[in-house]
């Protein structure tokens, strides 16, 4: 069965500082890479997407880079924020059927 | 534009008993998706509507849930008979179809806790 993997689990990170989650899948038959943000209590968001013929995206400070090659692709937030503190998913879109993949998840904590 | 609506947000049972979650999509919106979401973990495709018809059930216990989408618009995901392993978040999703972003729309979940 086709596979997204997200890493790290979990990730603490200072106001003001980095964050980085990486994704890698196992095969080519995706078409489509987004990326969902989840408070608490709330259901997924679309935040982030890109296709697969494109090596980065960015939108205010929130960049996806995609490695086409090693099959990885990382969300990065810069300068993170309090309200950045969220749980974040990245997925793939199969191109057969359109249905998403998910990752497992990251949960972010931004420190003040 | 009003967002996916669920209900209830909060459902406690025992097992064995049942439960009913409903679902409102977005308006114009013809695939309806129902997702389980355990702790800690990814969502899990349940089932996929087109309108009114299935697309994918393939992950959907069926000896203990059923899910509905009549006129192709409002949706019931019914469960009976619970087990404990069914508290989860029951998610559901709207997206136009064949969207070129594939942009999935959550409604806030309902939380089911089985005792």
């Amino acid at each position: 069965q086709q596979q997204v993997k997200q890493s790290p689990q979990s990730l603490i990170v200072q106001k003001g500082g980095i964050s980085i989650i990486n994704c890698a899948y196992e095969n080519t038959a995706f078409d489509y890479f987004p990326w969902y943000q989840q408070f608490p209590g709330k259901g997924p968001a679309l935040l982030i997407a890109i296709r697969p013929d494109v090596s980065e995206k960015k939108e205010g400070r929130f960049t996806i880079s995609f490695n086409k090659s090693a099959k990885q692709f990382s969300l990065h937030i810069m300068d993170s924020q309090p309200g950045d503190s969220a749980t974040y998913f990245c997925a793939a879109r199969q191109d057969s059927n359109y249905q998403l993949i998910w990752g497992a998840g990251t949960k972010l904590i931004i420190k003040p | 534009e009003a967002g996916v609506a669920q209900s209830p947000r909060y459902k406690i049972i025992e097992k064995r008993q049942s439960v009913a979650f409903w679902c409102n999509p977005i308006s114009g919106h013809a695939t309806l998706y129902w997702y389980q979401q355990i702790l800690g973990q990814g969502p899990k495709l349940l089932i996929q509507f087109q309108n009114n018809g299935v697309v994918d059930d393939s992950q959907l216990p069926k000896d203990r849930f059923s899910a509905e989408r009549l006129k192709g618009v409002d949706s019931t995901l019914k469960i009976q008979p619970a087990k404990l392993e069914d508290s989860a978040v029951y998610l559901c999703a709207s997206s136009l179809v064949r969207s070129r972003t594939g942009e999935l729309f959550f409604g806030e979940g309902s939380r089911l806790t089985v005792l």
